[in-house]
Protein backbone atom coordinates (compact mmCIF):
# COMPACT_ATOMS: atom_id res chain seq x y z
CA UNK A 1 0.00 0.00 0.00
CA UNK A 2 1.43 3.50 -1.07
CA UNK A 3 1.01 6.06 1.63
CA UNK A 4 1.28 8.96 -0.31
CA UNK A 5 -0.87 8.29 -4.01
CA UNK A 6 0.30 10.71 -6.36
CA UNK A 7 -1.63 11.45 -9.62
CA UNK A 8 -1.67 11.77 -12.41
CA UNK A 9 1.35 9.26 -12.76
CA UNK A 10 1.96 10.67 -16.60
CA UNK A 11 0.97 14.26 -18.12
CA UNK A 12 1.99 15.64 -21.09
CA UNK A 13 0.91 19.69 -22.16
CA UNK A 14 1.61 22.29 -24.66
CA UNK A 15 3.76 24.94 -24.06
CA UNK A 16 2.05 27.53 -22.24
CA UNK A 17 -0.86 25.30 -20.47
CA UNK A 18 -1.55 25.09 -16.95
CA UNK A 19 -1.57 22.13 -14.82
CA UNK A 20 -2.27 20.63 -11.64
CA UNK A 21 -0.75 17.47 -9.73
CA UNK A 22 -2.02 15.87 -6.78
CA UNK A 23 -0.73 14.55 -3.17
CA UNK A 24 -3.12 12.32 -1.16
CA UNK A 25 -3.11 10.14 1.62
CA UNK A 26 -4.95 8.99 4.44
CA UNK A 27 -2.23 9.45 6.66
CA UNK A 28 -1.52 13.18 8.76
CA UNK A 29 1.81 14.46 8.25
CA UNK A 30 3.89 16.67 9.74
CA UNK A 31 5.31 18.26 6.83
CA UNK A 32 5.00 17.85 3.04
CA UNK A 33 7.22 18.81 0.34
CA UNK A 34 7.99 18.45 -2.96
CA UNK A 35 10.86 17.97 -5.54
CA UNK A 36 11.84 17.36 -9.03
CA UNK A 37 14.18 14.90 -10.38
CA UNK A 38 15.43 15.13 -13.89
CA UNK A 39 17.04 11.91 -15.40
CA UNK A 40 20.55 11.22 -14.03
CA UNK A 41 19.98 13.37 -11.30
CA UNK A 42 19.14 13.21 -7.56
CA UNK A 43 15.88 15.10 -6.72
CA UNK A 44 16.06 18.32 -5.62
CA UNK A 45 13.93 20.42 -3.30
CA UNK A 46 11.12 22.57 -4.37
CA UNK A 47 9.17 23.58 -1.44
CA UNK A 48 8.47 22.59 2.29
CA UNK A 49 4.89 23.08 3.60
CA UNK A 50 4.28 22.49 7.30
CA UNK A 51 0.65 24.13 8.02
CA UNK A 52 -2.63 23.32 7.21
CA UNK A 53 -3.77 25.26 4.47
CA UNK A 54 -0.60 26.60 3.96
CA UNK A 55 0.03 28.23 0.08
CA UNK A 56 3.48 28.70 -0.89
CA UNK A 57 4.78 30.43 -4.03
CA UNK A 58 8.14 29.76 -6.13
CA UNK A 59 7.51 32.05 -9.15
CA UNK A 60 4.90 29.86 -11.32
CA UNK A 61 4.62 27.07 -9.19
CA UNK A 62 1.90 27.24 -6.47
CA UNK A 63 1.86 24.82 -3.39
CA UNK A 64 -0.85 24.06 -1.66
CA UNK A 65 -0.87 21.91 1.90
CA UNK A 66 -5.00 20.76 2.97
CA UNK A 67 -6.11 21.82 6.15
CA UNK A 68 -6.08 18.07 7.60
CA UNK A 69 -2.64 17.60 6.63
CA UNK A 70 -3.34 15.07 4.68
CA UNK A 71 -3.14 15.77 0.98
CA UNK A 72 -1.19 18.88 -1.42
CA UNK A 73 -1.37 20.27 -4.44
CA UNK A 74 1.35 21.75 -7.16
CA UNK A 75 -0.40 24.07 -9.82
CA UNK A 76 1.87 25.12 -12.83
CA UNK A 77 1.24 28.02 -14.38
CA UNK A 78 1.91 28.61 -17.96
CA UNK A 79 4.08 25.76 -18.28
CA UNK A 80 7.72 25.95 -20.34
CA UNK A 81 9.50 23.12 -21.74
CA UNK A 82 12.58 23.61 -18.97
CA UNK A 83 9.25 22.37 -16.53
CA UNK A 84 9.71 18.75 -17.30
CA UNK A 85 10.72 16.29 -14.62
CA UNK A 86 9.52 14.00 -12.16
CA UNK A 87 7.82 15.68 -9.51
CA UNK A 88 7.85 13.47 -6.28
CA UNK A 89 6.04 14.37 -2.95
CA UNK A 90 7.72 13.45 0.27
CA UNK A 91 5.85 13.41 3.67
CA UNK A 92 7.37 13.21 7.27
CA UNK A 93 4.97 11.48 9.47
CA UNK A 94 7.26 12.90 12.53
CA UNK A 95 8.26 16.72 13.21
CA UNK A 96 11.64 17.34 12.42
CA UNK A 97 11.74 16.66 8.54
CA UNK A 98 12.80 13.35 9.01
CA UNK A 99 12.40 10.14 8.03
CA UNK A 100 10.95 11.10 4.28
CA UNK A 101 8.22 8.98 2.89
CA UNK A 102 8.34 9.38 -1.49
CA UNK A 103 5.05 9.17 -3.23
CA UNK A 104 5.65 7.43 -6.68
CA UNK A 105 5.61 10.65 -8.63
CA UNK A 106 4.28 12.50 -11.77
CA UNK A 107 6.06 12.83 -14.71
CA UNK A 108 5.55 16.11 -16.99
CA UNK A 109 6.58 16.40 -19.81
CA UNK A 110 6.31 20.15 -21.71
CA UNK A 111 6.18 20.19 -25.19
CA UNK A 112 7.06 23.44 -26.86
CA UNK B 1 30.59 24.54 -2.72
CA UNK B 2 30.72 20.66 -4.20
CA UNK B 3 27.25 18.87 -3.69
CA UNK B 4 26.92 15.43 -2.40
CA UNK B 5 29.17 13.31 -4.45
CA UNK B 6 28.60 9.42 -5.48
CA UNK B 7 30.44 6.95 -7.47
CA UNK B 8 30.17 5.03 -9.59
CA UNK B 9 27.45 6.44 -11.26
CA UNK B 10 26.87 3.21 -13.21
CA UNK B 11 27.83 -0.68 -12.26
CA UNK B 12 26.47 -3.39 -14.30
CA UNK B 13 27.51 -6.72 -12.02
CA UNK B 14 26.49 -10.62 -12.32
CA UNK B 15 24.04 -11.54 -9.99
CA UNK B 16 25.78 -13.20 -6.84
CA UNK B 17 28.25 -10.84 -6.93
CA UNK B 18 29.54 -8.23 -4.68
CA UNK B 19 29.02 -4.45 -5.23
CA UNK B 20 30.20 -1.39 -3.01
CA UNK B 21 29.17 2.14 -3.52
CA UNK B 22 30.30 5.46 -2.61
CA UNK B 23 29.48 9.09 -1.26
CA UNK B 24 30.93 11.90 -0.10
CA UNK B 25 28.28 14.25 1.54
CA UNK B 26 28.30 18.21 1.88
CA UNK B 27 30.70 19.29 4.00
CA UNK B 28 29.66 19.84 7.19
CA UNK B 29 26.33 17.61 7.10
CA UNK B 30 26.21 15.48 9.54
CA UNK B 31 23.05 13.05 8.78
CA UNK B 32 23.44 11.00 5.83
CA UNK B 33 21.08 8.66 3.97
CA UNK B 34 21.16 6.25 1.34
CA UNK B 35 17.89 5.14 -0.65
CA UNK B 36 17.31 2.97 -3.54
CA UNK B 37 14.62 3.75 -6.38
CA UNK B 38 13.12 1.63 -8.40
CA UNK B 39 11.92 2.72 -11.96
CA UNK B 40 9.28 4.33 -11.83
CA UNK B 41 9.00 5.18 -8.26
CA UNK B 42 10.23 7.62 -5.60
CA UNK B 43 13.15 6.70 -3.59
CA UNK B 44 12.66 4.54 -0.43
CA UNK B 45 15.18 5.33 2.48
CA UNK B 46 16.97 2.13 3.37
CA UNK B 47 19.48 3.71 6.15
CA UNK B 48 19.83 7.06 7.74
CA UNK B 49 22.97 8.12 9.98
CA UNK B 50 23.51 10.82 12.40
CA UNK B 51 26.89 11.62 12.38
CA UNK B 52 29.25 7.29 12.65
CA UNK B 53 25.64 6.42 13.84
CA UNK B 54 22.79 4.42 12.11
CA UNK B 55 19.82 5.75 13.70
CA UNK B 56 17.39 4.09 11.23
CA UNK B 57 17.81 0.79 9.44
CA UNK B 58 14.80 -0.57 9.56
CA UNK B 59 14.58 -0.91 5.69
CA UNK B 60 17.94 -1.97 5.16
CA UNK B 61 17.63 -6.16 4.04
CA UNK B 62 20.49 -7.00 6.57
CA UNK B 63 20.92 -10.05 5.24
CA UNK B 64 22.80 -8.95 1.77
CA UNK B 65 22.66 -4.85 2.56
CA UNK B 66 25.56 -3.31 4.90
CA UNK B 67 26.52 0.27 5.46
CA UNK B 68 29.32 2.42 7.22
CA UNK B 69 29.96 5.78 8.19
CA UNK B 70 32.96 4.97 10.08
CA UNK B 71 34.25 8.72 10.24
CA UNK B 72 30.83 10.29 10.48
CA UNK B 73 31.72 11.75 6.76
CA UNK B 74 32.28 9.50 3.78
CA UNK B 75 29.81 6.43 3.90
CA UNK B 76 29.58 3.28 1.64
CA UNK B 77 26.78 0.46 1.16
CA UNK B 78 27.74 -2.67 0.07
CA UNK B 79 25.33 -5.63 -1.48
CA UNK B 80 26.98 -9.09 -1.17
CA UNK B 81 25.87 -10.81 -3.25
CA UNK B 82 24.00 -9.07 -5.35
CA UNK B 83 20.11 -10.07 -6.99
CA UNK B 84 18.66 -9.39 -9.57
CA UNK B 85 15.92 -7.10 -8.05
CA UNK B 86 18.74 -5.09 -6.32
CA UNK B 87 18.65 -3.54 -9.79
CA UNK B 88 17.78 -0.09 -9.65
CA UNK B 89 19.07 3.74 -7.98
CA UNK B 90 20.97 4.26 -5.14
CA UNK B 91 20.48 8.01 -3.94
CA UNK B 92 22.95 9.40 -1.50
CA UNK B 93 21.53 12.47 0.60
CA UNK B 94 22.83 14.68 3.36
CA UNK B 95 21.39 17.24 5.54
CA UNK B 96 22.28 19.72 8.31
CA UNK B 97 20.70 18.78 11.55
CA UNK B 98 19.13 22.41 12.13
CA UNK B 99 18.36 21.66 16.14
CA UNK B 100 18.00 18.10 17.97
CA UNK B 101 15.71 16.26 16.19
CA UNK B 102 15.06 18.98 13.35
CA UNK B 103 16.52 17.95 9.81
CA UNK B 104 17.31 20.72 7.50
CA UNK B 105 16.71 20.49 3.87
CA UNK B 106 18.18 17.07 2.14
CA UNK B 107 20.86 17.21 -0.66
CA UNK B 108 20.75 13.96 -3.14
CA UNK B 109 24.01 13.18 -5.08
CA UNK B 110 22.86 11.81 -8.43
CA UNK B 111 23.00 8.59 -7.37
CA UNK B 112 24.35 4.96 -8.55
CA UNK B 113 22.83 3.19 -11.74
CA UNK B 114 23.10 -0.66 -10.46
CA UNK B 115 22.19 -3.61 -13.22
CA UNK B 116 22.36 -6.91 -11.59
CA UNK B 117 22.33 -9.48 -14.92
Amino acid sequence: TQLLEQSPQFLSIQEGENLTVYCNSSSVFSSLQWYRQEPGEGPVLLVTVVTGGEVKKLKRLTFQFGDARKDSSLHITAAQPGDTGLYLCAGARRSGNTPLVFGKGTRLSVIA
Amino acid sequence: EAGVVQSPRYKIIEKKQPVAFWCNPISGHNTLYWYRQNLGQGPELLIRYENEEAVDDSQLPKDRFSAERLKGVDSTLKIQPAELGDSAVYLCASSLELAVGQAGEQYFGPGTRLTVT
